[in-house]
């Protein structure tokens, strides 16, 4: 059962470039988590999906980020218009639910985005 | 606002040392709080967990007591292995919300054989 899956692994844009990044949640799993790191800093919550529905994007930026998980296909995080402070690890986890051992979220190995 | 503050990296043990890593956090009510590990290249692990005070998370030999009155989860083991190598992160869970995370900024730990 393969686990979460990030691609690219490495993005880098020049300023005022789109960035798209990808996550595949494991088998089964229809939450999914994007999570942003930067340097020196933990991991901060950005949007909860569940299929083709955003239940919480309060830790995502208002303005250049957006997110969608279809019914086909990996979920999304796209920024649009990437300046240099965008620059960090995006990390993504999906889960069975959210409460007891079905919340239990399990991650992918991030997409390290280089801005320019 | 709730946070966690993990003690600074990185960590340089010798094989066989005894590991602490320092996890305090500030929060309202009772978290539940976790322990994840991320190996070169690799996404997270869930290592351990514990979901209310006084109770010890345990796993690979590692070993974390949720101490309500320190406001502490600290990571713990008794002979580190060269493959412990690795970042490790500190997290808890808000007791009403069942799945935001907020996270510590993580320690690098590198064992020397």
């Amino acid at each position: 059962n393969a686990g979460v899956m990030q691609n690219p692994r490495h993005l880098v844009r020049r300023r005022g470039q789109e960035a798209r990044l990808r996550c595949s949640p494991m088998k089964g799993h229809s939450h999914v988590y994007w999570y942003r790191q930067l340097p020196e800093e933990g991991l901060k919550f950005m949007v909860y999906l569940q299929k083709e529905n955003i239940i919480d994007e309060s830790g995502m930026p208002k303005e250049r980020f957006s997110a969608e998980f279809p019914k086909e296909g990996p979920s999304i995080l796209r920024i649009q218009q990437v300046v240099r402070g965008d620059s960090a690890a995006y990390f993504c986890a999906s889960s069975l639910g959210t409460s007891g051992a079905r919340g239990e979220q399990f991650f992918g190995p991030g997409t390290r985005l280089t801005v320019l | 606002g709730d946070s966690v503050t993990q003690m600074e990296g990185p960590v340089t043990l010798s094989e066989e040392a005894f590991l602490t890593i320092n996890c305090t956090y500030t929060a309202t009510g009772y978290p539940s709080l976790f322990w994840y590990v991320q190996y070169p290249g690799e996404g997270l692990q869930l290592l351990l967990k514990a979901t209310k005070a006084d109770d010890k998370g345990s796993n690979k030999g590692f070993e974390a007591t949720y101490r309500k009155e320190t406001t502490s989860f600290h990571l713990e083991k008794g002979s580190v292995q060269v493959s412990d190598s690795a970042v490790y992160f500190c997290a808890l869970r808000r007791p009403h919300s069942n799945y935001q995370l907020i996270w510590g900024a993580g320690t690098k730990l590198i064992i020397k054989p």
